[in-house]
């Protein structure tokens, strides 16, 4: 299956940590990576590869991956962090790129 | 700094042809593969396409394959994607985006362009 599913929504407290995770067959070959995006602007790059981060990206973000299931995990949630958020990955076939439907972070 | 802006977004009747563009700025753009994303309205991302960093190789989302043709001109640092046959489902926001590693395809995709709004009426 080349299909990466993720839970529609989740909700934490100021300051407390939230895991978002990713699910498909494909990552138990490659590696997924994050990407925020805030209403109305274009999504940014979070995290990438096993646990990298693109430089101006807050360490509180921070990534995992086991079987066929991949982690975002957001320590300390700021107010900044409510946004969707979407994994991807290689399809089966490696040729090509898989979007999860996102996961709508929302910060109480 | 390094920025992508795309152009060339508009309203199409169904059957028709557009061509959008992403001129890239502020890094060496001959040296990276690029995709093409897009977002219907009120939806999620969907990946459309990638070309190598000298346009050897090229990929497609299969939704568009034979439709849209991605191609690059490194001497004028800019990215296209021609749209065919265009279809009402084809609406979106269609973004471009550079690949994270130099010369490999890494799959990994930052920056993002601000898009361009392709719309495709009933």
């Amino acid at each position: 299956s080349s299909e990466l599913t993720q839970d529609p929504g989740v909700s934490v407290a100021l300051g407390q940590t939230v895991r978002i995770t990713c699910r498909g067959d494909s990552l138990r070959i490659y590696y997924a990576s994050w990407y925020q995006q805030k209403p109305g602007q274009a999504p940014i790059l979070v995290i990438f590869g096993k646990n990298d981060r693109p430089s101006g990206i807050p360490d509180r973000f921070s990534g995992s991956s086991s079987g066929d299931t991949a982690s975002l995990t957001i320590t300390g949630a700021q107010a900044e962090d409510e946004a969707d958020y979407y994994c991807n990955s290689r399809d089966s076939s490696g040729e090509h790129l898989v979007f999860g439907a996102g996961t709508k972070v929302t910060v109480l | 700094q390094v920025q992508l802006v795309e152009s060339g977004g508009g309203v199409v009747q169904p059957g028709r042809s557009l061509t959008l563009a992403c001129a890239a700025a502020g890094f060496t753009f001959s040296n990276y593969a690029m995709h093409w994303v897009r977002q219907a309205p009120g939806k999620g991302l969907e990946w459309v396409a990638v070309i190598s960093y000298d346009g050897t190789k090229k990929n497609y989302a299969d939704s568009v394959k034979g439709r849209f043709t991605i191609s690059r001109d490194n001497s004028k640092g800019t990215l296209y994607l021609q749209m065919n046959s265009l279809r009402v489902e084809d609406t979106a926001i269609y973004y471009c985006a550079r690949d994270v590693e130099i010369v490999i395809i890494s799959w990994w995709l930052d920056p993002w362009g601000q898009g361009a709004l392709v719309t495709v009426p009933s």
